[in-house]
């Protein structure tokens, strides 16, 4: 079936660096979504890609959809405290209601003050 | 607009025990799904409905019933609890066109001792 590699599993980083988290699949993906997740919490929606090589940006984030469409990436630039959280992707092949979205198995952003 | 509810937020079950976990939407969306997430684990799809009436399979089914009487409410059953059942339940519903994004409800963290 279809499988979606998250990496790295956990990353600590002290406040200010960057955090880029990468999402791998086995096949070409019709379209990936971002959450992310508070501790404690439930994920929440980011964005979706859906174009080969997209680049979207919101605010300090950068998210990235590859040339084959097999793979992403989300960017943090100057993390925060509020950051803090569990990044994860779902990755879609084909359209139509979530039944077909697969999750990675997420990055753990921890932020050293 | 309360977006999507779960209730309970916690219960603890005996094994061999039954409960039915809520959830209610009232954004009038056709898609609902229940995932569960077991700790440093992604999202695994347990069932989905994309309308009243209608519900299938995700990927781990097992031990698990839902039914969906009406758009808003989409309760999942357990029948004979059992200790691998003890996670975190997130129900999310969705429009359902295009991947739109999933709308989490804060979850129901379940022990089966």
């Amino acid at each position: 079936g279809q499988q979606v590699m998250q990496i790295p599993q956990y990353q600590h980083v002290q406040e200010g660096e960057d955090f880029t988290t990468y999402c791998n699949s086995s096949t070409t993906l019709s379209n990936i979504q971002w959450y992310k997740q508070r501790p404690g919490g439930h994920p929440v929606f980011l964005i979706q890609l859906v174009k080969s090589g997209e680049v979207k940006k919101q605010k300090r984030l950068t998210f990235q959809f590859g040339e084959a469409k097999k793979n992403s990436s989300l960017h943090i630039t100057a993390t925060q405290t509020t950051d803090v959280g569990t990044y994860f992707c779902a990755g879609s092949l084909r359209g139509g209601g979530a039944d077909g979205l697969t999750f990675g198995k997420g990055t753990h952003l921890i932020i050293q003050p | 607009n309360a977006g999507v509810t779960q209730t309970p937020k916690f219960r603890i079950l005996k094994i061999g025990q039954s409960m039915t976990l809520q959830c209610a939407q009232d954004m009038n969306h056709n898609y609902m799904y229940w995932y569960r997430q077991d700790p440093g684990m992604g999202l695994k799809l347990i069932y989905y409905s994309v309308g009243a009436g209608i519900t299938d399979k995700g990927e781990v089914p097992n031990g698990y019933n839902v039914s969906r009487s009406t758009t808003e409410d989409f309760p999942l059953r357990l029948e004979l609890a059992a200790p691998s059942q003890t996670s975190v339940y997130f129900c999310a519903s969705t429009v359902g066109r295009n991947n739109s994004p999933l709308h989490f409800g804060n979850g129901t963290r379940l022990t089966v001792t």
